[in-house]
């Protein structure tokens, strides 16, 4: 039962482009939304991050978008550049309470991004 | 460095021994939790603590795991009789007591255990 679905195990894009990063979730009681970034052999770093209450929120080159209706977010990186690539968690949880820093990760995009 | 630290970055078991991993949350934050990523997979939450208080189990396998955050010290994270299953990154992660950015989480660089 995933919760948190990545359905696109690996993206290229053409340095310069914009990456698409896709991240569709299954429990409308969700209402925080984060992504990471991760490099082999080291930890997640945080991103960017969307509460339920906004549909868009941006930070640099990095844009996340919500559709709650659609149960679905996106993080757009442009321009993309070769140090973006790296796999991509997008995550999700309940805010407050003891669900506080519980995160429901999906399975990751692998973006590779060619010079 | 002011971030989380995690030691030992990689640790090699028999079947059958135990492992610990240490975690020192970030300057500030009282609040940890362990993640495990197995092969292949996303990470999947398995416990959160504050000092002293198991706050949330509900990830952590019923048998030979535990997890404690001492007053002082870091926190551990205890594998007994360890088998090939559990060969895997395990990451610590720290929020700070009172956050207003939400459940943003900070992640240390992970343990990665291999048991032969």
């Amino acid at each position: 039962d995933q919760q948190v679905k990545q359905n696109s195990p690996s993206l290229s894009v053409q340095e310069g482009r914009i990456s698409i990063l896709n991240c569709d979730y299954t429990n409308s009681m969700f209402d925080y939304f984060l992504w990471y970034k991760k490099y082999p052999a080291e930890g997640p770093t945080f991103l960017i991050s969307i509460s339920s209450i906004k549909d868009k929120n941006e930070d640099g080159r990095f844009t996340v978008f919500l559709n709650k209706s659609a149960k679905h977010l996106s993080l757009h990186i442009v321009p993309s550049q070769p140090g973006d690539s790296a796999v991509y968690f997008c995550a999700v949880s309940n805010a407050g309470g003891t669900s506080y820093g519980k995160l429901t990760f999906g399975q990751g995009t692998i973006l590779t991004v060619h010079p | 460095n002011a971030g989380v630290m995690q030691n030992p970055r990689h640790l090699v078991r028999r079947r059958g021994q135990e492992a610990r991993l240490r975690c020192s949350p970030m300057k500030g934050h009282s609040h940890v939790y362990w993640y495990r990523q197995l092969p292949e997979e996303g990470l999947k939450f398995m416990v959160y603590l504050q000092k002293e208080n198991i706050i949330d189990e509900s990830g952590m396998p019923k048998e030979r795991f535990s997890a404690e955050f001492p007053k002082e010290g870091p926190s551990i994270l205890r594998i007994q009789q360890v088998v090939r299953g559990d060969s895997a990154a395990y990451f610590c992660a720290s929020s700070p007591r009172e956050d207003n950015s939400g459940n943003t989480i900070y992640f240390g660089e992970g343990s990665w255990l291999t048991v032969v």
